[in-house]
C-alpha cells in the first residue's frame, strides 16, 4: 500500500469547513483513497473513499487531484463532535484481504 | 442493524497469563480483521480471517493467534502476556468483497 503524508494537527472553528489534506504521491493506478476517523478511545469510523472522481456522502466530501497524488477531505460544517484523529489510507480495491495500513493521521480540533 | 461487538471491553491480566478476546461481526460480514493500537506504535494490523481461514497476517510474534467460527465470529488469543501487550485491541468486519471495514469499540487490555 502507498505511503501517505498528513499534517499532525489542524484547528477549525465550529460551523466552518474543515479541509484535511493528504499527500499520496506514490499512489498506483488501482489504489483507492480511504478516510477514517477515530474519536478518542473508540474504534475508527469509516468516512468516505474514492478512486479518481470527487465523492460526497452525508458525512464529507473527498476531492482527489487530477494526478491523484493528493486529496482533501472536507467536512462542510464542522461541529465539536468532529474533533478526532483523521486517517488517510490508500489501498488496492478487492485485494485478497482487507488490511488497512494506518499512518499517524491528523488530529483535528474543532473549537467553539 | 447491529454493529461490531467486542467483548470484554476492559481486561486486566498478569504477565505470563494468556487472554482470549471475542469479536462478533456485522451480520452477513464474512471478513474479520484484528488490530492493535498502542501510543507508541499506533494502529497495527494483526491478522484477517475470511470464511474461517486466515487470509492475511501482520508482523506479530506467534504468541498472537486467532480463529474464526462458521458463524463468522472471531477470537484472538495472546499467550504468555508481556507488559508491552497492553493495548487497545480492535476488531473490524467487512463483507470480504468491499474493503469498507467497520470497527468495534475495542477491548482495552492491561497487563500488569
Amino acid at each position: 500500500d502507498a505511503k501517505t503524508t498528513q499534517p499532525p494537527s489542524m484547528d477549525c472553528a465550529e460551523g466552518r469547513a474543515a479541509n484535511l489534506p493528504c499527500n499520496h504521491s506514490t499512489i498506483s493506478g488501482n489504489e483507492y483513497v480511504y478516510w477514517y476517523r477515530q474519536i478518542h478511545s473508540q474504534g475508527p469510523q469509516y468516512i468516505i473513499h474514492g478512486l479518481k472522481n470527487n465523492e460526497t456522502n452525508e458525512m464529507a466530501s473527498l476531492i482527489i487531484t487530477e494526478d491523484r497524488k493528493s486529496s482533501t477531505l472536507i467536512l462542510p460544517h464542522a461541529t465539536l463532535r468532529d474533533t478526532a484523529v483523521y486517517y488517510c489510507i490508500v489501498r488496492v480495491w478487492e485485494t485478497s484481504g482487507s488490511r488497512l495500513t494506518f499512518g499517524e493521521g491528523t488530529q483535528l480540533t474543532v473549537n467553539p | 442493524k447491529a454493529g461490531v461487538t467486542q467483548t470484554p471491553r476492559y481486561l486486566i491480566k498478569t504477565r505470563g497469563q494468556q487472554v482470549t478476546l471475542s469479536c462478533s461481526p456485522i451480520s452477513g460480514h464474512r471478513s474479520v480483521s484484528w488490530y492493535q493500537q498502542t501510543p507508541g506504535q499506533g494502529l497495527q494490523f494483526l491478522f484477517e480471517y475470511f470464511s474461517e481461514t486466515q487470509r492475511n497476517k501482520g508482523n506479530f510474534p506467534g504468541r498472537f493467534s486467532g480463529r474464526q467460527f462458521s458463524n463468522s465470529r472471531s477470537e484472538m488469543n495472546v499467550s504468555t502476556l508481556e507488559l508491552g501487550d497492553s493495548a487497545l485491541y480492535l476488531c473490524a468486519s467487512s463483507s470480504g468483497v468491499s474493503t469498507e471495514a467497520f470497527f468495534g469499540q475495542g477491548t482495552r487490555l492491561t497487563v500488569v
